[in-house]
Order: C-alpha cells, then structure tokens, then sequence
C-alpha cells in the first residue's frame, strides 16, 4: 500500500526557511489521480492544510501562507516538498504530508505520513 | 478560528453511543462539498475515518457511522470502547477565500 514518509532539519532559527520532503513509497506522485499535500499541527492545536500540489506541478495554497510557501514535486525521485519562508515560534509544530484524491470533491487525506517535529528557535 | 466548528470536548461511557457535530456554512457543506472524518490516536497522525460524508474505509468499524445535512455534519460512534479516546476531525472542501480544503478545531472524545 502507498506510505509517506516526511524528512527534514528537526530545528529551524526564526526569520530562516523551513524545508521538508515526503518521500512515497508503494504509489506513484506521477499519479493523476490524486494531490499530494502538506498539513502542520501546532503542539496542543488542531490541524492547518498548507498546501497541495498536482503531479503536473500545479499548485494551491492555503491563503494565509500563500505569500511564504512553495510546494513542488520531483516525480523521478517520487518525492514532494515543503518550504516555508521566514518561519516564527509561532510556527512549531508536527508537519505532515499526506495524499488525497484529485478534485474538489472525491475523498479525505489517506495516507499520512507519521509526521515530523519542526521547532522554530534561535 | 476553524472554518468549521467542532465542540472541544464529549464523553461518554463504555458501550454508549456519542456523537460529534461539524457545522460549517453555505461555501462547504452547505455548497454540497463532502465531509470527512479522521480519528487521532495520543501520538499518532490523523486516520481517515469517514470519507464522502458515510463512508467507511477498509477496515474501519461499523461503530462509526457519519451523516451530512444542510451545513452540518455528524460523526456517530456506537458501542463505545476505551480504545475510542481519541481527537476527531471533520474536514470539508470551501469554496470561499479562507482556505480551500479545510479542518474543523478538532473534538476531544473521552470515554469515563
């Protein structure tokens, strides 16, 4: 079955990028039917969409980060990617990356990646 | 503030039936998008629960049990079993400028 795992620095100095990677094992991000998207959950919070991405590399963006975030996609190496400009503490949190189906309307996020820890400080 | 609201907390006792709200506006549910349902065991990523508003994936109980009318939605879950403590989250897609796929604030169930 598809699995997602998500890679990247454990630590991030306010005012730097956050970067991160999903790496899919056992699907395809060549796939048209389906995004590959990025979630955050702040520690003791509920869940934010960040953003989505297509295989063709089209992209949409929560509205609140879409000034900071870049989502892109490398279909040879079955991997998509995060990065998040100009981070704050207030940007701590477990980021996920997961799958859903292509459309507005055609399923929930399944798979998740298990999430990784990102903190933002000096 | 979550484009759709959850209440924060309920709870109930072993074999009870529960049940979680999800109320949302006319730019989703109320825009006839689906509702989905994911269940967060303590230290683990979301699950997918419900998706389609009443569907259960492989391998999900028949305890759990969604519905959809007008701009809200409800996850019910019967039989309740100590193993069911867990957050909930509804999700939903929004056609309107706060966000595209959205998240209810998450409703902490406790089983006493």
């Amino acid at each position: 079955q598809v699995q997602l795992q998500e890679s990247g620095p454990g630590l991030v100095k306010p005012s730097e990028p956050l970067s991160l990677t999903c790496t899919v094992s056992g699907g395809s991000t060549s796939s048209g039917s389906h995004y590959w998207a990025w979630m955050r959950q702040p520690p003791g919070k509920g869940l934010e969409w960040i953003g989505s991405i297509y295989y063709d590399g089209s992209t949409s963006y929560n509205p609140s980060l879409e000034s900071r975030v870049t989502i892109s996609v490398d279909t040879s190496k079955n991997q998509f990617s995060l990065k998040l400009r100009s981070v704050t503490a207030a940007e701590t949190a477990v980021y996920y990356c997961a799958r859903h189906p292509y459309g507005k309307n055609s399923g929930g996020f399944d798979p998740w990646g298990q999430g990784t820890r990102v903190t933002v400080s000096s | 503030q979550s484009v759709l609201t959850q209440p924060p907390s309920v709870s109930g006792a072993p074999g009870q039936r529960v049940t979680i709200s999800c109320t949302g506006s006319s730019s989703n549910i109320g825009a006839s998008y689906d509702v989905h349902w994911y269940q967060q065991l303590p230290g683990t990523a979301p699950k997918l629960l419900i998706y389609g508003n009443t569907n259960r994936p492989s391998g999900v109980p028949d305890r759990f049990s969604g519905s959809k009318s007008g701009t809200s939605a409800s996850l019910a879950i019967t039989g309740l079993q100590a193993e069911d403590e867990a957050d909930y989250y509804c999700q939903s897609y929004d056609s309107s400028l706060s966000g595209l796929w959205v998240f209810g604030g998450g409703t902490k169930l406790t089983v006493l």
